[in-house]
């Protein structure tokens, strides 16, 4: 089936700790990217991927890190938990960029907690 | 700075007619998308705008005002399922996606 995977689905994280959050998608798409979603706020872009190979800064990257070393995949890393970064985490891809009508694919989210 | 603004929640019944709107302030403007959110699943696409007017799409329906900053999302014929997170988002002049903060549907029977 055609999508996003992503993992894990749900984990809970020590403070301080290293955690990678892995994407995946099988639709051959461009662009990619990180969003956090969080209570009563619209969906915030950490960081994103207009092609293999780049990356760019969203709206808060602070605390984050992302690689593309391939079209497929997209992992986004958390170098030393903090439990402001408790949120669900969602990747998403788009068949393009600089468009208006970019529609997002978006993955089943990832559940992060840090205690 | 930007901003999208939604109704926080909104109720409606079975069968009715529900319609929710946005309201934005964006630095320019390259379309207006809405999403449908399931509690604990995914967003998924539901409708595009980039001119004004509306676009029709079954039960579901999309508005949009560029002079005003104004769409809204219209909802025939509710039905159960409907009850979902809907979120408005504006591509900006940079091709950046803002997102609201999503409008809670309750439907009741």
């Amino acid at each position: 089936i055609a999508g996003i995977t992503q993992a894990p689905t749900s984990q809970i994280l020590a403070a301080g700790r290293r955690m990678t959050l892995r994407c995946t998608q099988d639709m051959r798409h461009n662009a990619m990217y990180w969003y956090r979603q969080d209570l009563g706020l619209g969906l915030r872009l950490i960081h994103y991927s207009n092609t293999a190979g780049t990356t760019g800064k969203g709206e808060v990257p602070d605390g984050y890190s992302v690689s593309r070393a391939n079209t497929d995949d997209f992992p986004l890393t958390l170098a030393s938990a903090v439990p402001s970064q408790t949120s669900v985490y969602f990747c998403a891809s788009s068949a393009g960029t600089a468009s208006g009508a970019n529609v997002l694919t978006f993955g089943a989210g990832s559940r992060l907690t840090v205690l | 700075g930007q901003n999208i603004d939604q109704p926080t929640e909104m109720t409606a019944t079975e069968g009715a007619i529900v319609q929710i709107n946005c309201t934005y302030q964006t630095s320019g403007f390259n379309g207006l998308f809405w999403y449908q959110q399931h509690a604990g699943e995914a967003p998924t696409f539901l409708s595009y705008n980039v001119l004004d007017g509306l676009e029709e799409k079954g039960r579901f329906s999309s508005f949009l005002s560029r002079s005003k900053g104004y769409s809204y999302l219209l909802l025939k014929e509710l039905q159960m399922k409907d009850s979902a997170s809907y979120l408005c988002a504006v591509t900006d002049s940079n091709y950046q996606l803002i997102w609201g903060a999503g409008t809670k549907l309750i439907i009741k029977p």
